[in-house]
This record gives C-alpha cells, structure tokens and sequence, in this order.
C-alpha cells in the first residue's frame, strides 16, 4: 500500500526558504507516467494546489506561486521535495503531499498526512 | 482562472438521509474533469469521486457523483455516522471553499 510522509521544519522566518520532503513507501516513485504533487491549507481557507511534477521531472506551478516555488525528485531516496522562497506569513498553512492518480489531471490519492508550517520571527 | 463554488455552505442531516452537494464552475469545464475529496478534523482530505463519476478505491456505492459543463452533484444516498465531515470539489488546480455535512 502507499505511503506518503512529509517532514521539514515546523517554524520558518519570514524571508527564509522552506524546504519540505514527501517520503514515498510501498511503491516506486520511478513510474513512467506517474506525477506528484503538493496542496496546501491554510487556517481557515480553501485548499490550494501548489504544483505537481512529473516521474520524468517535468514540473507544473500555480501562477500565484510561480515565482517562489521550487519541486524536485529524488528517485534514489524515493522522495520529492518541495522549495518555497521568500516566505511570509501568509505562507503558514498545513503542507501536504500527494499521487496524482491519473497524469496530468490532479486528482490526488493518496496524500501524506500533512506537516503544518508557520511562518513567523 | 476557473472558481468552483460549492453549496450549500453547510448541509445539516440525519443519518440515513440523502445528502446533495453541489458545486458550480465559473465557465464551463470537461464533463469528465471534477474530483470530490472528503475530510475530517485533522485529516487529509480522502479521494472520493474522479473523473466525475468514478468512484475512488474503497468508495463505497452510497456515495455518486454526476454533472456536466458548469454544475456538479456529489450525492451520499444515505448517511452514514462517518460520513459527517467536510467535502471539496476540484478542478485541475482549483478547489471550491467546501460544504460542511453536519448532524442535525
């Protein structure tokens, strides 16, 4: 079965970088035509994805995001990582990582049980 | 950019009652196109419709999804104690805000 974990730190400070990891178990991260991706929640609000990257590394961001956010795969360590620069306050939300079932469309199952994150000094 | 709207807000039922949820796209999108996530207090959201129709695995079969163009339907044909929760649909990279199912 699946398995999907994040980690990274818990607390950043504004205009740091927050690095997080999706470690995948139970199931290779090497799969052609496999994606995977990042959403995240902030209190109160909708979910918003993030981006989504390809086995092949072929990566894909929302426009709000664009500019600040980095994805990468580790095929070796079974992992995918996300980058985020320049953080701020509006930054602080629960991270969650996720398969996308079928290719390019988003639709996400399973998801890692999500790492909460606040941005603040 | 494409916005979902979900309604009601909140749906407040009894178990063993029919829950309709729906969710509106601002302009038309693929018939095949929404998913249909469930969460809970604390949880991650769980898939439970793609495609629009197509049940996720382990759904089981009280809960359907249907709709074309701007408006879609997740319907629970009978509630369940754990099928109280939040739910959110979503097209490609967009979420609509959620429609909460509670215990009346």
């Amino acid at each position: 079965q699946l398995q999907l974990q994040e980690s990274g730190p818990g607390l950043v400070k504004p205009s740091d970088t927050l690095s997080l990891t999706c470690s995948v178990s139970g199931g290779s991260i090497d799969i052609n035509g496999d994606f995977w991706g990042w959403v995240r929640q902030s209190p109160g609000k909708r979910l918003e994805w993030i981006g989504s990257i390809s086995y092949s590394g072929r990566t894909y961001y929302t426009s709000s995001l664009k500019s600040r956010v980095t994805l990468s795969l580790d095929k070796s360590k079974s992992q995918f990582s996300l980058r985020l620069t320049s953080v701020t306050a509006a930054d602080t939300a629960v991270y969650f990582c996720a398969k996308i079932i079928v290719a390019a469309s988003n639709w996400f199952d399973p998801w890692g049980q999500g790492m909460s994150v606040t941005v603040s000094s | 950019e494409i916005v979902l709207t979900q309604s009601p807000d909140t749906l407040s039922l009894s178990p063993g009652e029919r829950a309709t949820l729906s969710c509106r796209a601002s302009q038309g999108v693929g018939s095949s196109s929404l998913a249909w996530y469930q969460q809970k207090p604390g949880q991650a959201p769980r898939l439970l419709i793609y495609g629009t129709s197509s049940r996720a695995t382990g759904i089981p079969d009280r809960f359907s999804g249907s709709g074309s163009g701007t408006d879609f339907t997740l319907t629970i044909s009978r509630l369940e104690p754990e099928d109280f929760a939040l739910y959110y649909c979503q097209y490609y990279g967009t979420f609509g805000q959620g429609t909460k199912v509670e215990i009346k």
